[in-house]
């Protein structure tokens, strides 16, 4: 089973300013099959990039995504207040399915 | 535009079985690069996947649920359900129903609003 771990666990950050998500695999993961998601609170998740590296449609182009193998890299490049939120990642493989990280909460400093 | 609606009691006893209803409108459950799946997330906690079913009835359970659970699907309603029993306090979370794109990549690029479920007696 691959394990994905997010650091940091909160990032505390000023709007403007860039945020930087790591989520690392314990185990190489197909770029195809991995995902980020934004969460606000008392909301459903919102698919914010796919493929490791694609936008998903309406996604601004601040949210980019970057990375292969076991390290796969989320960046904001100038925080806007709506973007203050939890970020998770999401991979697939053939067992046991879809595993999630247990987020990176983006809160404002 | 494609929309999940998840449906089902709020609140279930210890040991009974949890069943909810995902109702999709906007578009068909049938749709071959598709599949539709089930996740939970405990308060306050991250989230889960439960399970997958494609159109054709085809299911894909989470290993540490599977015995609990069973997803299917009916196209005639565009719906599909879940159903998880023997639950505990546990089972309590949000549970949302998705859409997954999985042809090349993999990922849920449609979800429900989510249902609360609490398990208690």
């Amino acid at each position: 089973e691959i394990v994905l771990t997010q650091s940091p666990g909160t990032l505390s950050l000023s709007p403007g300013e860039r945020a930087t998500l790591s989520c690392r695999a314990s185990q190489s993961v197909s770029s195809s099959y991995l995902a980020w998601y934004q969460q606000k609170p008392g909301q459903a998740p919102r698919l914010l990039i796919y493929g490791a590296s694609s936008r998903a449609t309406g996604i601004p182009d601040r949210f980019s995504g970057s990375g292969s193998g076991t390290d796969f890299t989320l960046t904001i490049s100038r925080l806007e207040p709506e973007d203050f939120a939890v970020y998770y990642c999401q991979q697939y493989g053939t067992s046991p399915g879809f595993t999630f990280g247990p987020g990176t909460k983006v809160d404002i400093k | 535009q494609l929309q999940l609606q998840e449906s089902g009691p709020g609140l279930v006893k210890p040991s009974e079985t949890l069943s909810l209803t995902c109702t999709v409108s906007g578009g068909s459950i049938s749709g071959s690069s598709y599949y539709w799946g089930w996740i939970r997330q405990p308060p306050g906690k991250g989230l889960e996947w439960i399970g997958t079913i494609y159109y054709s009835g085809s299911t894909y359970y989470n290993p540490s649920l599977k015995s609990r659970v069973t997803i299917s699907v009916d196209t005639s309603k565009n719906q599909f359900s879940l159903k998880l029993n023997s639950v505990t306090a546990a089972d309590t979370a949000v549970y949302y129903c998705v859409q997954i794109w999985g042809n090349y990549y993999y990922y849920m690029d449609v979800w429900g609003k989510g249902t609360t479920v609490t398990v208690s007696s």
